[in-house]
């Protein structure tokens, strides 16, 4: 067990439609890091938050949004969903050294 | 634009053979590189790293040879089992912007007893 919470482990949506994916990091851990993965494209980085405020960013959508709230967790909002969205979502944690990333047991996103 | 080449794709080993996972990069930036260990159902474990300035670290049977000048690394398995069979992933970390860090596609390893 890597301490990382993500919820729902499935979700099941049509094309157009909104979701929120939930990750509580590891206690302590102030990085959370948001991963869609894919057959074909691996582990994509969407985003990282430290401590509250966006600290990079990768290849993530417009219609995609994510925050870190005071007590650490995050969210990630898909909205206008499409048949390509389609993945596993994955929230990772670290702490200060930022070596070691804990992954969750991610989210599988099927929009249908 | 892929940071983080990787090869093969799969990889089948016979069981107590050597498997070898590929991995190149380009942006001398990175500073940091981790391989990742994905069971079927859970998420990416860290198995085994490296930093650029040594050429090679060894943890049980797993082995990272690093070659800065060619901008390449690889994971080696001794001795692999069929507990072995997970998808790996290398990866690696800049320091730049926030400590990100990018993912290869990943090896499907089978080893068959």
């Amino acid at each position: 067990d890597s301490g990382v919470t993500q919820t729902p482990k499935h979700l099941i949506t049509a094309t157009g439609q909104r979701v929120t994916l939930r990750c509580s990091p590891r206690s302590g851990d102030l990085s959370v890091y948001w991963y869609q993965q894919s057959l074909d494209q691996g582990l994509q980085f969407l985003i990282q938050y430290y401590n509250g405020e966006e600290r990079a960013k990768g290849n993530i959508l417009e219609r995609f949004s994510a925050q870190q709230f005071p007590d650490l967790h995050s969210e990630l909002n898909l909205s206008s969903l499409e048949l390509g969205d389609s993945a596993l979502y994955f929230c990772a944690s670290s702490g200060t050294v930022n070596e070691k990333l804990f992954f969750g047991s991610g989210t599988q996103l099927s929009v249908l | 634009q892929q940071q983080v080449k990787q090869s093969p794709q799969s990889l089948i080993v016979q069981k107590g053979g050597i498997s070898i996972i590929n991995c190149a990069y380009e942006n001398t930036a990175f500073d940091y590189f981790p391989w990742y260990q994905q069971f079927p159902g859970k998420g990416p474990a860290l198995l085994i790293a490296i930093r650029p300035d040594v050429s090679e670290k060894k943890e049980g049977r797993f082995t990272i040879s690093f070659n800065k000048s060619a901008k390449q690394f690889s994971l080696h398995i001794m001795d692999s089992q069929p507990g072995d069979s997970a998808t790996y992933f290398c990866a690696a970390r800049t320091g730049n912007t926030g400590n990100q860090f990018y993912f290869g596609t990943g090896t499907s390893l089978t080893v068959i007893p």
